[in-house]
């Protein structure tokens, strides 16, 4: 069974400092990971996805995440965070290409930035 | 292209009333998937849904939960006789009928209260 863990609920940032979400995976065969976003009563974008490409992921808004198989995780990180940054953000594992969207989230992490 | 559209946005039942969620896919997707929000917490996997088949429903409350797919209009998501329990947001989310990984689209979720 995949199950996908994030290790803060609520993180607190300064605009223009360093955003860091973090989040830890446990699967049996190489996952497929993700990062969503959802802003105060929306839905749900996709910010970025890992597919066993390139271990660093590329996404939306600044935001890159990277696989560590060794450690099991795939952090998101932002170099400088804008007020437009706050929501709250999921981790994502999908086991294999067979299972396709149905898709196991971690309890999430708010994100608050202050000016 | 319209997105996924879910409505209600809002629904308020009684409890022991039957709650309809409706979910229109966006345009030629014929995978739909249903996820439960409770608050606080992480989405969690419902049901996932072809035209006219229900491949995967491993999440579904075994009582009063139904979903539909039907050949001609939305994804029907029914919660009969429902408890202040049901609560909760419902997102749909859609994807292309293809094999494998694709990206899911999320709908703007259902927010129930049952009072």
């Amino acid at each position: 069974a995949q199950s996908v863990t994030q290790l803060d609920s609520h993180v607190s940032v300064s605009e223009g400092a360093l955003v860091l979400l973090r989040c830890n995976y446990s699967s049996s065969v190489p996952p497929y990971l993700f990062w969503y976003v959802q802003y105060p009563n929306q839905g749900l974008q996709l910010l970025l996805k890992y597919t066993s490409a390139a271990t660093l992921v590329k996404g939306i808004n600044g935001f890159e995440a990277e696989f560590k198989k060794s450690e099991t995780s795939f952090h998101l990180t932002k170099p400088s965070a804008h007020m437009s940054d706050a929501a709250e953000y999921f981790c994502v594992v999908s086991p294999n290409k067979a299972a396709g969207n149905k898709l196991t989230f971690g309890g999430g992490t708010r994100v608050l930035v202050k000016p | 292209n319209a997105g996924v559209m879910q409505n209600p946005r809002h629904l308020v039942r009684r409890r022991g009333q039957e709650a309809r969620l409706r979910c229109s896919p966006m345009k030629g997707h014929s995978h739909v998937y249903w996820y439960r929000q409770l608050p606080e917490e992480g989405l969690k996997f419902m049901v996932y849904l072809q035209k006219e088949n229900i491949i995967d429903e491993s999440g579904m409350p075994k009582e009063r939960f139904s979903a539909e797919f039907p050949k001609e209009g939305p994804s029907i998501l029914r919660i009969q006789q429902v408890v202040r329990g049901d609560s909760a947001a419902y997102f749909c989310a859609s994807s292309p009928p293809m094999e494998g990984q694709t990206e899911a689209f999320f709908g703007q979720g259902t927010r129930l209260t049952v009072v």
